[in-house]
């Protein structure tokens, strides 16, 4: 069973500060994918990284995947109260198709 | 882009009865669909994978006998929660995929089933 540790939790920062969301795994992935969701409403992705050590760019946010593709990190940049929402890190693994989603980190920016 | 419909939105039923939950997906033909549950503030848990055509997978501990999901064409699934019990409430996501699912899941936007 591959697992997939995401870290922190619960995040509650103020605007404009950076922050980074990690997720480590000793399993390797053939990709990983990062979901932003709101409540009530399904899982939005933002990125899909898939080769080792890949580095993606969208706005404020960069993605990275690991060299060993077995860990990637979200950072955010000056975040906006409109970053916040809750964060999912998903890896595809060796099971045909499956998913195996972090526990996810809820990011909360203050105005 | 790709997208998935869920129907209901939202549903309230008694303790005893069942519920059909659709998932659709609108402009692409899904080989495969994936039903998902989520408790609140918590992340995505995998409950079943859904092949057109053939019997569902389920995730160990996940009743099928309780979770009837059917694949019955490329363009529909359905998840049906038998004799539902108030510890059954919980928000439902279905997400399909081109390629028997080694390609982008596309998720729904959710069904949130209460039990009372």
């Amino acid at each position: 069973t591959q697992l997939l540790e995401q870290s922190p939790q619960f995040l509650s920062i103020q605007e404009g500060e950076n922050l980074t969301v990690y997720c480590n795994s000793s399993s390797v992935f053939s990709s990983l994918q990062w979901y932003r969701q709101e409540p009530g409403e399904g899982p939005v992705l933002l990125v899909t990284v898939v080769t080792g050590g890949e580095v993606k760019k969208l706005k404020r946010l960069t993605f990275q995947f690991g060299d060993a593709r077995k860990d990637s990190s979200l950072h955010i940049t000056a975040a906006q109260p409109g970053d916040t929402g809750l964060y999912l890190c998903a890896g595809r693994g060796t099971s045909y198709g499956k998913l195996t989603f972090g526990q996810g980190t809820i990011l909360t920016v203050h105005p | 882009g790709a997208v998935v419909s869920q129907h209901p939105s939202w549903v309230i039923c008694k303790s005893g009865t069942s519920v059909k939950i659709e998932c659709r997906s609108l402009d692409f033909q899904a080989t495969t669909m994936f039903w998902y549950r989520q408790f609140p503030k918590q992340s995505l848990m995998l409950m079943a994978t859904s092949n057109e055509g053939s019997k569902a997978t389920y995730e160990q501990g996940v009743e099928k006998d309780k979770f009837l999901i059917n694949h019955a064409s490329l363009t529909l699934s359905t998840l049906t929660v038998t004799s539902a019990h108030p510890e059954d409430s919980s928000f439902y996501i279905c997400s399909a995929s081109l390629d028997r699912g080694l390609g982008t899941q596309y998720f729904g936007p959710g069904t949130r089933l209460l039990v009372l």
